[in-house]
């Protein structure tokens, strides 16, 4: 079972990049990182998903090393509206077949504040 | 539109009561999710399910119960015998049970025990 590290809160300024980084030691072959965004009394929701080197979307970049060990959440130029947390999720399966334990684990994620 | 609801948005609850939480979702997924949340903690798995009329004991199962008797409902049942249900309940779903298959959440209820 794959386990995450990430730092517990961040500061940034509006206009900034921010980079927030999960250490994943244990991961296996077949696991895929995720991340979702979190604000306060909502739903978490989907960021972005990789499983190697680069992916980029409109929202954020996740770039993965070689040896896939750890991930980094890349947000550029944050605006106060990117207050929330983050959470980094790695695993092959939502469940485990058979188990009671599914494989993606939401932690305590980071809390990103993003100040004016 | 399409998504999760769930309902009611607030509750409140008397202590030796149990309540029961809506969840319906429009997607057409197969696979549904009962997440609890305390103040400055992750979400922890209460119950899924993969398929109708199949569910399974996530890692908090204990004081709760649930049914899965239509693809669209998955509706959570806290009963009294659930020491500190006072949190916040996130009903999610996804197409199917790979990572790849992204989560979609409701919008939570937030129950209060009185």
């Amino acid at each position: 079972l794959a386990k995450t590290t990430q730092p517990i809160s961040m500061d940034s300024y509006e206009g900034q990049e921010v980079n927030i980084t999960c250490s994943h030691n244990n991961i296996a072959t077949n696991d895929y990182i995720t991340w979702y965004q979190q604000f306060p009394s909502q739903g978490p929701r989907f960021i972005i998903q990789g499983y190697k080197t680069k992916v980029t979307n409109e929202v954020a970049s996740l770039f993965i090393p070689a040896d896939r060990k750890s991930s980094t959440l890349s947000l550029p130029r944050v605006s106060l509206s990117d207050t929330a947390v983050y959470y980094c999720l790695v695993g092959y399966s939502l469940m485990n077949y058979g188990g009671s334990q599914g494989n993606l684990i939401f932690g305590k994620g980071t809390k990103l504040s993003v100040k004016p | 539109d399409g998504g999760i609801t769930q309902s009611p948005k607030y509750l409140f609850r008397k202590e030796g009561q149990n309540v029961t939480l809506s969840c319906e979702q429009n997607l057409n997924h197969d696979a549904m999710y009962w997440y609890r949340q305390d103040p400055g903690q992750g979400l922890r798995l209460i119950y899924y399910s993969q398929i109708v009329n199949d569910f399974q004991k996530g890692d908090i199962a204990e004081g709760y119960s649930v049914s899965r008797e239509k693809k669209e409902s998955f509706p959570l049942t806290v009963t009294s015998a659930q020491k500190n249900p006072t949190a916040f309940y996130l009903c999610a779903s996804s197409s199917g049970q790979m990572s790849t298959d992204t989560q979609y959440f409701g919008p939570g209820t937030r129950l209060t025990v009185l």
